[in-house]
């Protein structure tokens, strides 16, 4: 199957700090990608779709302007979550598909804001 | 709005039969998806349904009745290893691979 890389997998970064995540896709071109966050022993939830090229677009309640997503290239799509919280502390993960049958996740970052 | 519901926890012991239910009300459907996570780690791919019936792979088989927005995950011969958690996620649009997860449904075998 398709393979897609994040990193990094683990994070620990200061309150005020910002964070930058990355997505690649290794040998397919994604032009979508999505980002997930989930809280422990919590489902995923859907933070937004990155669509190269253009802007991303943010589910309900997600704060664009905190979680910066670009997607400069067909296989990367980055998250920097900025001026970060203990709040924001959760486990961030993306996905890209290139058919509708199964979408490819990352690993996963594990973020902690002390 | 869209929904899905999974039972919260389950508990099987090894070598059983286990059932695990996903029930979803969605804008639109385009194939529901079952997903494995063990924790803290990323999910990973375990079936997709787009069409009514039974798909069958391994120890692991998933249905899907469309009239009813229902689906269940059948695992057999259960081993330790498969405790972990089941997520059942719909792809509600045909234009989109946006995919809406479950809660999720934590197993637990037992020996």
């Amino acid at each position: 199957g398709a393979v897609v890389s994040q990193h990094p997998s683990r994070v620990i970064c200061k309150s005020g700090t910002s964070v930058k995540i990355e997505c690649r896709s290794l040998d397919f071109q994604a032009t979508t990608m999505f980002w997930y966050r989930q809280f422990p022993k919590q489902s995923l939830m859907l933070m937004a779709t990155s669509n190269e090229g253009s802007k991303a677009t943010y589910e309900q309640g997600v704060e664009k302007d905190k979680f910066l997503i670009n997607h400069a290239s067909l296989t990367l799509s980055t998250l920097t979550v900025t001026s970060a919280h203990p709040e924001d502390s959760s486990f961030y993960i993306c996905s890209a598909s290139w058919t509708g049958d199964e979408a490819f996740f990352g690993q996963g970052t594990r973020l902690t804001v002390v | 709005g869209q929904n899905i519901d999974q039972p919260t926890e389950m508990t099987a012991t090894e070598g059983a039969i286990v059932q695990i239910n996903c029930t979803y009300q969605t804008s639109g459907f385009n194939g529901l998806f079952w997903y494995q996570q063990h924790a803290g780690e990323a999910p990973t791919f375990l079936s997709y349904n787009v069409l009514d019936g039974l798909e069958e792979k391994g120890r692991f088989s998933s249905f899907l009745s469309r009239s009813k927005g229902y689906s269940y995950l059948l695992l057999k011969e259960l081993q330790m290893k498969d405790s972990a958690s089941y997520l059942c996620a719909v792809r509600p649009s045909d234009s989109s691979y946006k995919l809406i997860f479950g809660s999720g449904t934590r197993l637990l075998v037992r020996p």
